[in-house]
């Protein structure tokens, strides 16, 4: 199976700040079939960016998403204080679907 | 916007079967990929597998041999059965619809808990 590993795992930043996250597959994803979601506690994942860099309907442009083959990143051009949550990638290319392990933002 | 529910018991004791529920609003659900995915407490997202109602379905090969999909067209819903659950099963269990393979709409999640 395609193993996903999100870095770092905890980040702790203020609102206003920039902020990237990253995931990396052990195998290519074929079409870059990647997405990434956001979870607050309680709450189900929401789906931020899909197929790599498409945001999903709904999604402020502040969301970017980038990369290809086995490397692909979660930009945050400006931390609003709801962006506060869990991370996570998932690839959609290749059964079984996995996901990373989620990268948690904190306010600092 | 599809709106999705699920249902079910909430807790089970070592052994018995899970059998959730997953009903969907705001369109059929013909169109769709019928999604299972749960979380453990405090853990990351584990994909259980999918369905849709021509019967095609692909399931986690970690729970294959555990797992059944199946698809009511008539009431709109969809359904997950997980035999001879254990405490590792413990989790809350999403349903999610998506045009393709991607988990796209996700119900609120309910949780399992399996206990003696």
């Amino acid at each position: 199976e395609n193993v996903l590993t999100q870095s770092p795992g905890t980040l702790s930043l203020s609102p206003g700040e920039r902020v990237t996250l990253s995931c990396r597959a052990s195998q290519s994803v074929a079409k870059n079939y990647l997405a990434w979601y956001q979870q607050h506690p309680g709450q189900a994942p929401r789906l931020l960016v899909d197929d790599a860099y498409t945001r999903a309907t709904g999604i402020p442009d502040r969301f970017s998403g980038s990369g290809s083959g086995t490397d692909f990143t979660l930009t945050i051009s400006r931390l609003e204080p709801e962006d506060f949550a869990v991370y996570y990638c998932g690839q959609f290319a290749t059964a079984p679907i996995t996901f990373g392990q989620g990268t948690r933002l904190e306010i600092k | 916007q599809v709106q999705l529910h699920e249902s079910g018991p909430g807790l089970l004791k070592p052994s018995e079967t899970l059998s959730l529920i997953c009903s969907v609003s705001g369109d059929s659900i013909t169109s769709y990929y019928l999604i299972w995915i749960r979380q453990p407490p405090g853990r990351g997202l584990e994909w259980i597998g999918f369905v849709q109602s021509s019967g095609n379905s692909n399931y986690n090969p970690s729970l294959k041999s555990r797992v059944t999909m199946s698809v009511d067209t008539s009431k709109n819903q969809f359904s997950l059965r997980l035999t001879s659950v254990t405490a590792a099963d413990t989790a809350v269990y999403f349903c999610a619809t998506g045009t393709g393979w991607t988990a796209e709409s996700w119900g609120q999640g309910t949780l399992l808990t399996v206990s003696s």
